[in-house]
């Protein structure tokens, strides 16, 4: 079955403590994104990478880390220096443009609802 | 950063009713999505548009690059067409970075 996974679905943390959301793709998608959803609002880029061991800040990247060192996986760290962590966490990926027949159409996994109190 | 408004924010349909949902952006783009966020978050695909029209089943869309907008058909609409429709865009040149809208809520009541 190809697709992209989120683990997990729920997530509560406590406040000042670190917290890495996984995200796992089978699709041999070269590029991998990660979004953040506030209430009634639209998706925020986050980070994304194009290749294994690169990856660029989005627009919203200051309290979060990530890692790319296999093509399958791209984990997000929320840290706690991130004020507002609390929010709905959405994976995705894309092939590459320049790869025959890619489109860069992004595709998103079911998402992780984080609750830091 | 490209600005997406979508248009309108809300609205309330009677089952088996038509829509047409708007999406204008602020500059040029060269990767136009819509998708359909159910209930439970779950963001799911409807078109990669970046020009031209499309159809799957009741819905269409249609992208005029040139204009810089977008609009999505919904024919008969049914209950399980409830939700946050929203599209997103890249901008021409900045590599992958989709930038979204805030979206349409749907709701389609009997």
């Amino acid at each position: 079955d190809g697709g992209i996974t989120q683990s997990p679905k729920y997530l509560f943390r406590k406040e000042g403590q670190n917290v890495t959301l996984s995200c796992e793709q089978n699709l041999n998608h070269d590029a991998m994104y990660w979004y953040r959803q506030d209430p009634g609002q639209g998706l925020r880029l986050i980070y994304y990478s194009q290749i294994v061991n690169d990856f660029q800040k989005g627009d919203i990247a200051e309290g979060y880390s990530v890692s790319r060192e296999k093509k399958e996986s791209f984990p997000l760290t929320v840290t706690s220096a991130q004020k507002n962590p609390t929010a709905f966490y959405l994976c995705a990926s894309s092939s590459q443009l320049g790869r025959q027949g890619a489109t860069n159409e992004q595709y998103f996994g079911p998402g992780t609802r984080l609750t830091v109190t | 950063g490209i600005q997406v408004e979508q248009s309108p924010p809300d609205l309330i349909l009677q089952e088996g009713a038509n829509s047409t949902l708007r999406c204008n952006f602020s500059d040029s783009v060269n990767n136009l999505q819509w998708f359909h966020q159910n209930p439970w978050g779950q963001l799911i695909n409807l078109f990669y548009i970046p020009s031209g029209t499309k159809q799957n089943g009741r819905l269409s869309a249609t992208t005029v690059a040139t204009e810089r907008y977008s609009l999505l058909y919904i024919s008969s609409s049914q209950t399980t067409d409830s939700g946050v429709y929203f599209c997103a865009g890249v901008n021409t040149g900045t590599a992958s970075k989709l930038t979204f809208g805030t979206g349409t809520r749907l709701q389609v009541t009997l």
